[in-house]
């Protein structure tokens, strides 16, 4: 059963950067998926962030785009995302998720449990 | 403001028929078939319900299912259960350079 699995701090102070990492179990993380970071602010919708594939091929968000960076680790079967000068708005649960076998498909079918990440001094 | 238009709340009966409706463009719900469709309860991760606007995932109950006419795509649980109360979330690939688009979300209650 393929399982995800975030990890990192939960509190971040402002103007720095978030780091998380999503460990896959149960699978490759070179299987032909797509892999991904959405988030949630408390109380609130959900919010694509970036997408990448084993190959190393990216996608961003266009708004959050030049503050963030996906990376993938095959030989650790993991990915991570780094979320630069953060803000208060920042503030959110982020969820790493499978994302679907080519771009267009988008369909997040396994999730991680979601980490909170608090941007505070 | 999301790119995706859902209600923000609906609500049924148990044993009736809701559906909850996610509106877009000809460039993202109207132009391709990308819709997913996603359940969320309290303190949960999300969970996929609906994909490429009608295909169920495994293990999903078929009370649920999906549609699409125009811009507007929609979701139909049947049988309303307690156990359906929960927020849904659509998405959609879109040409525009954001990729993926999700709406608000829709809160489902089963009085």
């Amino acid at each position: 059963q393929l399982q995800l699995q975030e990890s990192g701090p939960g509190l971040v102070k402002p103007s720095e950067t978030l780091s998380l990492t999503c460990t896959v179990s149960g699978d490759s993380i070179r299987s032909g998926y797509y892999w991904g970071w959405i988030r949630q602010p408390p109380g609130k919708g959900l919010e694509w962030i970036a997408m990448i594939y084993y190959s190393g091929s990216t996608y961003y968000n266009p708004s959050l785009r030049s503050r963030v960076t996906i990376s993938i680790d095959t030989s650790k079967n993991q990915f991570s995302l780094r979320l630069s000068s953060v803000t208060a708005a920042d503030t959110a649960v982020y969820y790493c998720a499978r994302n679907g076998l080519f771009v267009e498909q988008q369909m997040a079918d396994y999730w991680g449990q979601g980490t909170l990440v608090t941007v505070s001094s | 403001q999301s790119a995706l238009t859902q209600p923000a709340s609906v609500s049924g009966s148990p044993g009736q028929s809701i559906t909850i409706s996610c509106t877009g463009t000809s460039s993202d719900v109207g132009g391709y078939n990308y819709v997913s469709w996603y359940q969320q309860h309290p303190g949960k991760a999300p969970k996929l319900m609906i994909y490429e606007v009608t295909n169920r995932p495994s293990g999903v109950s078929n009370r649920f299912s999906g549609s699409k006419s125009g811009n507007t795509a929609s979701l139909t649980i049947s049988g309303l259960q307690a156990e359906d109360e929960a927020d849904y979330y659509c998405s959609s690939y879109t040409i525009a350079n954001t990729l993926v688009v999700f709406g608000g979300g829709t809160k489902l209650t089963v009085l």
